[in-house]
């Protein structure tokens, strides 16, 4: 069974600041995925990653696959009360085989 | 249209009752999928569909029993669950469910059990 570990587990911080969260794993990913949950909602995918070293950039948010593709982070800039939410970090392993998600990171950005 | 639509949105249900959750997506996925959430906790794979047959059973207990009719549609059907059952169900599709498949989720419905 592939895990994924997420950190911190909880982060609150305030309007405006930066913060970086982290996926990793001891394994070797074919691809990851990054979703956002809020309360009583489904995970919306925010990216994926695929190649080792990539980063890919959507607005305020930067993604960065690691070079052996065992681990991931999720930088946000300037944060704002709407980035609050569950970011859950998800992958298929490298056989195709089981794609599971990791326990996610609570974030609340404060006005 | 990237849209997995879910009903009902929310569900409360005796332990005697039979009910179906009811799953749709028309972006041409072919592999569909049932996760249950718990509070505070990620998604937990249920079932995978793969072209219409069930491809993976995540040892559920037999009062899930889950249906695809079509490529389109995937149901859950609901019979003597338990309190415990109570979450969040969510269903998801994905072009394939073997490469780097990205998978789009429903909103859920929110299930309790009383």
């Amino acid at each position: 069974t592939q895990l994924l570990e997420q950190s911190p587990q909880f982060l609150s911080i305030q309007e405006g600041e930066n913060l970086t969260v982290y996926c990793n794993s001891s394994s070797v990913f074919s691809s990851l995925q990054w979703y956002r949950q809020e309360p009583g909602e489904g995970p919306v995918l925010l990216v994926t990653v695929v190649t080792g070293g990539e980063v890919k950039k959507l607005k305020r948010l930067t993604f960065q696959f690691g070079d052996a593709r065992k681990d991931s982070s999720l930088h946000i800039t300037a944060a704002q009360p709407g980035d609050t939410g569950l970011y859950l970090c998800a992958g298929e392993d490298n056989y195709g085989q089981n794609f599971v998600f990791g326990p996610g990171t609570r974030l609340s950005v404060l006005p | 249209d990237t849209e997995v639509t879910q009903t009902p949105k929310h569900l409360v249900m005796g332990m005697t009752n039979k009910k179906s959750l009811k799953c749709e997506q028309h972006m041409g996925h072919r592999a569909m999928y049932w996760y249950k959430q718990k509070a505070k906790k990620p998604p937990e794979l249920m079932f995978v569909y793969s072209y219409e047959k069930l491809s993976i059973n995540e040892s559920v207990p037999s009062r899930f029993s889950p249906e695809c009719p079509n490529s389109s549609l995937l149901n859950l059907h609901l019979h003597a669950l338990q309190p415990e059952d109570s979450a969040l169900y969510l269903c998801a599709s994905s072009q394939d469910w073997r490469g780097a498949t990205e998978a789009f989720f429903g909103q859920g419905t929110r299930l309790t059990v009383v």
